[in-house]
């Protein structure tokens, strides 16, 4: 069965430092999505992206964050400067059909540890 | 804004059987689903029930939407120890956005 691919399984990071998150997406899904999860907290969506560009973003994705996809077929996720408070676990997932219909098929995740 | 909130947060039964965990949200939705996460690891999705749609089986689950109560039921029948794990409803409205609830830790003893 198809999977989305999330690399590192965990990244230990110094506050202040610039941290690249990275996903291979499954490869005839369309739309791709950033979600974290603070420890013993919610899943929280961060950013959708569709047809190479951010079609949606929460109030967590301010300016520090930023998504890419720089060929066809990774998709990340960079935190230019990070903080203490975006430790978090954070999933990659990828959807055949945005709004409706599909679920998502989501990665392993990244465990961050910002120290 | 949805909000998924799951109850019990906790459920510990024996295996054979069957757990309920309920979902509430708080306004219109397109579609909700839940998920499963084993500790440590990553969500993995089990059903989707549309908005238009009262029951869906897939299996051992069974999954209820009462759209003019704005709540949802997860049933795994016959439960197995396998079954251990963190359950996740997520509500997905207006737009592409999954919102999710806090969970229920589900615990199956052998």
């Amino acid at each position: 069965e198809p999977e989305v691919t999330q690399t590192p399984s965990h990244q230990v990071t110094q506050m202040g430092q610039e941290v690249i998150l990275r996903c291979v997406p499954i490869s005839n899904h369309l739309y791709f999505y950033w979600y974290r999860q603070i420890l013993g907290q919610k899943v929280e969506f961060l950013v959708s992206f569709y047809n190479n560009e951010i079609s949606e973003k929460s109030e967590i994705f301010d300016d520090q964050f930023s998504v890419e996809r720089p060929d066809g077929s990774n998709f990340t996720l960079k935190i230019r400067s990070t903080k203490l408070e975006d430790s978090a676990m954070y999933f990659c997932a990828s959807s055949h059909g945005g709004r409706t219909s599909y679920g998502y098929t989501f990665g392993s995740g990244t465990r961050l540890t910002v120290v | 804004s949805q909000q998924g909130e799951e109850d019990p947060q906790a459920l510990s039964i024996q295996e054979g059987e069957n757990a309920t965990m309920n979902c509430s949200y708080k306004t219109s939705i397109n579609n909700l689903q839940w998920y499963r996460q084993n500790s440590g690891r990553g969500l993995v999705h089990l059903i989707l029930i549309r908005s238009n749609e009262r029951e869906k089986h897939s299996g051992r689950l069974r999954v209820t939407l009462d759209t003019s109560k704005k709540s949802s039921s997860l049933l795994i029948t016959a439960s197995r120890a396998a079954d251990t794990a963190s359950y996740f409803c997520a509500s997905q409205g207006g737009s592409e956005k999954l919102v999710f609830g806090k969970g229920t830790k589900l615990t199956v003893n052998p």
